[in-house]
């Protein structure tokens, strides 16, 4: 059984470009989850989709966006690239049952803005 | 808001020594408590949770116990083997909510 899988695994950008990350959740599951992970540091809540829409969000601005299809994968995409958005950007999903507060993470995609 | 503080590393033990990673926590209200383990070039694992007071996680000999008497959730295990070197997060989430909050992390090696 799969669990979630992250595309690509390693990227390079420079400032001003954009950046799409995909995510398969683990079979089963239909919500999915975005961390920003810098180096050194825990991961930070991006935001969450379930059922295609955009159900909570952290403290990140509008340059980070995202999208569920009807297969439960998921994408970020990243407008305007900075320097600080170098990170390990994680996929998460779970299945929504009230309280469970299980989720399974991807390896990640590690970003290098230069 | 919510946020989690841990010890900061990095740790470094012999294998069979015991461990101890301090975390503690602000939040209102009663969160689910977490600890997860990164290995390299791995995602994060959910290592054992607790959801109330006084709850005891535990799995592969590790073992947490949620205080909200002092706002703790450590982290122990009594004999460490080199398997367990990884970076190692406490974390929290409100009740009804899957949103994390993590610490910083704490990197733990254990030498043969």
């Amino acid at each position: 059984d799969a669990g979630v899988t992250q595309s690509p695994t390693h990227l390079i950008k420079t400032r001003g470009q954009q950046v799409t990350l995909r995510c398969s959740p683990k079979s089963g599951h239909d919500t999915v989850s975005w961390y920003q992970q810098a180096l050194g540091q825990g991961p930070q809540f991006i935001f969450q989709y379930y059922e295609e829409e955009e159900r909570q969000r952290g403290n990140f601005p509008d340059r980070f966006s995202g999208h569920q299809f009807p297969n439960y994968s998921s994408e970020l995409n990243v407008n305007a690239l900075l320097l600080g958005d170098s990170a390990l950007y994680l996929c998460a999903s779970s299945f929504q049952v009230p309280g469970a507060n299980v989720l399974t993470f991807g390896a990640g995609s590690r970003l290098t803005v230069l | 808001g919510n946020s989690v503080t841990q010890m900061e590393g990095p740790v470094t033990l012999s294998e069979e020594a015991f461990l101890t990673i301090n975390c503690t926590y602000t939040a209102t209200g009663y969160p689910s408590l977490f600890w997860y383990v990164q290995y390299p070039g791995e995602g994060l694992q959910l290592l054992l949770k607790a959801t109330k007071a006084d709850d005891k996680g535990s799995n592969k000999g590790f073992e947490a116990t949620y205080r909200k008497e002092t706002t703790s959730f450590h982290l122990e295990k009594g004999s460490v083997q080199v398997s367990d070197s990884a970076v190692y997060f406490c974390a929290l989430s409100d009740v009804g909510s899957e949103k994390l909050v993590f610490g910083k992390g704490t990197k733990l090696t254990v030498n043969p």
